[in-house]
């Protein structure tokens, strides 16, 4: 069965930076898109980032365009977020979804998430 | 980067229907077949419950129904039982923002 599974998660100061992975089997990774979805502390869903089944393409929310950086390892089965100048406003569950095409397009399924804070 | 329009909550009684709606743009939810719903427990995975507009998912009961009017999606969920009680997300492909999600919709159940 597909299992998506977040690490790299943490407490962390404000203007630092952190690696965000997720470690996918039960499918080939190596046929699908992979996107990053967020939710901070009482609101709701979010969408960060995607990155094409070959890594051709990626795509960011406005919210974190030029800060953050997804990446993937089809050689490994994982996925990357790497987040940098973090503020107080990037404080979420980061979680790791597939995206149900090769390209962008909706996830389907999705891990259980990472909590990453932003405090100083 | 607007988010997708959901009502903030509706809610419904046991055995009763409710429908909870999605607008987008021309640019979005009315141009392409990529929208989806999500169930949503707090501290839990969020669920694939449609995709494609309509589309079931494998162990997703037939309550469970989607449709599209125009820039606008529609989740219908039938003969409500306890357990449906979560937040509901629709999601979109959008030419423009690549993926959007909707704000989110709290279902009470009575």
């Amino acid at each position: 069965q597909v299992q998506l599974v977040e690490s790299g998660g943490g407490v962390v100061q404000p203007g630092r930076s952190l690696r965000l992975s997720c470690a996918a089997s039960g499918f080939r990774f190596s046929d699908y898109a992979m996107n990053w979805v967020r939710q901070a502390p009482g609101k709701g869903l979010e969408w960060v980032a995607v990155i094409s089944y070959d890594a051709s393409n990626e795509y960011y929310a406005d919210s974190v365009k030029g800060r953050f950086s997804i990446s993937r390892d089809n050689s490994k089965n994982t996925l990357y977020l790497q987040v940098n100048s973090l503020r107080t406003e990037d404080t979420a569950v980061y979680f790791c979804a597939r995206g149900e095409c090769s390209t962008s397009c909706p996830p389907d399924y999705w891990g259980q998430g990472t909590l990453v804070t932003v405090s100083s | 980067q607007s988010a997708l329009t959901q009502p903030r909550s509706v809610s419904g009684s046991p055995g009763q229907s409710v429908t909870i709606s999605c607008t987008g743009s021309s640019s979005d939810v009315g141009a392409y077949t990529y929208v989806s719903w999500y169930q949503h427990h707090p501290g839990k995975a969020p669920k694939l419950m449609l995709y494609d507009v309509d589309k079931r998912p494998s162990g997703i009961p037939d309550r469970f129904s989607g449709s599209r009017s125009g820039n606008t999606a529609s989740l219908t969920i039938s003969g409500l039982q306890a357990e449906d009680e979560a937040d509901y997300y629709c999601c979109s492909y959008s030419i423009i923002y690549s993926i959007l999600f909707g704000g989110g919709t709290k279902l009470t159940v009575l």
